[in-house]
């Protein structure tokens, strides 16, 4: 059964602590692996798409990375604002639809 | 990317009652989505929408679900006879087709009470 785990399932970290949080995942065919950002009772808002092992994508203080068997997601000297709850969603050959982690709580302290 | 809105926000309903939720998408998208997120639990999918037809659905989409695209523009979904563990927020997503990229709209919370 495809698969898809996030860690840690919360994180506290000091402004500018930097850190990085890891999806594994399991699947049969890994087409697209996808990071989302989901703030309290609002949608995911979409991040970054990874496609094969090696790639790596920056957005301002994220880094997304990708291998065969995991993702991280870096956040380099983190801000308050950069609290949320962090999603990686993967897509499988043959098939649109996403597989979601639970996804990790990130709470940033000023 | 622009994104999708969907009405209503926030709906209320008793246990049994029917209700409709809608999505209203960039037209020139042709992939449609619903993902339903009970809280505090992982964001699930629930059904695939491509030409005006279902492409894929999952074990929870069973007979009380249907998705429609009734005028060629919203899209709705349709719970027929709630339960209240379908309490949930429910998410409309697209992509344009060209990429696997979904963007998801701010979801509808339901409540059944």
């Amino acid at each position: 059964e495809d698969q898809v785990t996030q860690s840690p399932e919360a994180l506290r970290l000091q402004e500018g602590e930097s850190s990085s949080l890891n999806c594994s995942y399991t699947v049969s065919g890994l087409r697209g692996l996808f990071w989302y950002r989901q703030d309290p009772g609002k949608g995911p808002e979409f991040l970054f798409t990874l496609y094969s092992a090696g790639e790596e994508k920056e957005k301002e203080r994220l880094k997304a990375t990708l291998t065969k068997k995991e993702s991280f997601l870096h956040i380099t000297a983190p801000k308050p604002e950069d609290s949320a709850t962090y999603l990686c969603a993967v897509t499988t050959s043959g098939t649109y639809k996403y597989i979601f982690g639970t996804g990790t709580r990130l709470k940033v302290l000023a | 990317e622009p994104e999708v809105t969907q009405t209503p926000s926030h709906q209320v309903t008793q246990m049994g009652q029917e209700v409709i939720l809608r999505c209203v998408p960039i037209s020139n998208h042709l992939y449609f989505y619903w993902y339903r997120q009970i809280l505090g639990q992982k964001v699930e999918f629930l059904v695939s929408f491509y030409n005006n037809e279902i492409s894929e659905k999952s074990e929870i989409f069973d007979d009380q679900f249907s998705v429609e695209r009734p005028d060629g523009s919203n899209f709705t979904l349709k719970i027929r006879s709630t339960k209240l563990e379908d309490s949930a927020m429910y998410f409309c997503a697209r992509d344009r087709g060209d990429t696997d990229t979904q963007y998801f709209g701010p979801g509808t919370r339901l409540t059944v009470l």
